[in-house]
């Protein structure tokens, strides 16, 4: 089945350690996203990549990177992660909808960020 | 204000009954309707999509778009245990997804 996968599931670090999170995907899809999710809340955009062009969200610390080497993978990179960086973090994948917009977006099961 | 508002429940009902979730909406420029479905602990599960006023129903699942007073609605018949999740409205404008908060539901035995 395609699908978007995500590794860790589960990744704990301490503070100020630098950590990656991946994200991969078998849809071929040409746009993919990181979004932040803290308990409750909404899913928050960070960035996302249109093929290999890079769009930072405006209010995306930049504690946070990212990374694309080919269609299939992206990661996120957390340079020095805070207490307040603990959440949910998920990668989603869409289709170019080809009128300046996308198709609907996929998500991957997300990995769970603690920091000690 | 923000641009997607969803009361986050939680919402119990009993096994059987009509669930109704709703969402509001500022931006009249949105065009394509979301609902999205997240377990505990689990990334978010396309339900249903809409594009632009009207109704779309799938199985047990009716989602529901007013535009003219920017009123989203998703509509679940006979509930079921299974279906106790957080349902998450989303609305896309060029490729950007905002979200609402989600409501939390659970459907009790």
């Amino acid at each position: 089945d395609a699908m978007v996968i995500q590794n860790p599931r589960y990744q704990v670090t301490q503070f100020g350690k630098p950590v990656t999170l991946s994200c991969s995907q078998t849809l071929n899809h040409n746009v993919m996203y990181w979004y932040q999710q803290k308990s409750s809340q909404a899913p928050k955009l960070l960035f996302h990549y249109y093929d290999k062009d890079f769009n930072n969200e405006a209010d995306t610390p930049d504690n946070f990177q990212s990374r694309r080497p080919n269609t299939s993978f992206c990661f996120l990179d957390i340079r020095s992660p805070g207490l307040g960086d603990a959440a949910m973090y998920l990668c989603a994948t869409s289709r170019d909808s080809g009128q300046g917009g996308t198709d609907t977006q996929y998500f991957g099961p997300g990995t769970r960020l603690t920091v000690l | 204000q923000k641009e997607v508002e969803q009361d986050p429940g939680p919402l119990s009902v009993p096994e059987g009954a009509i669930v109704s979730l709703n969402c509001t909406y500022s931006n009249s420029a949105f065009q394509y309707f979301m609902w999205y479905r997240q377990y505990s602990r689990k990334g978010p599960e396309l339900l249903m999509y809409t594009y632009s006023s009207g109704n779309k129903e799938d199985g047990r699942f009716t989602a529901q778009v007013d535009k003219s007073s920017k009123y989203i609605s998703l509509f679940i018949r006979d509930s079921q245990p299974s279906d106790s999740a957080t349902y998450l409205c989303a609305i896309q404008g060029g490729n950007k997804l905002t979200f609402g908060t989600g409501t939390q539901l659970k459907v009790e035995l």
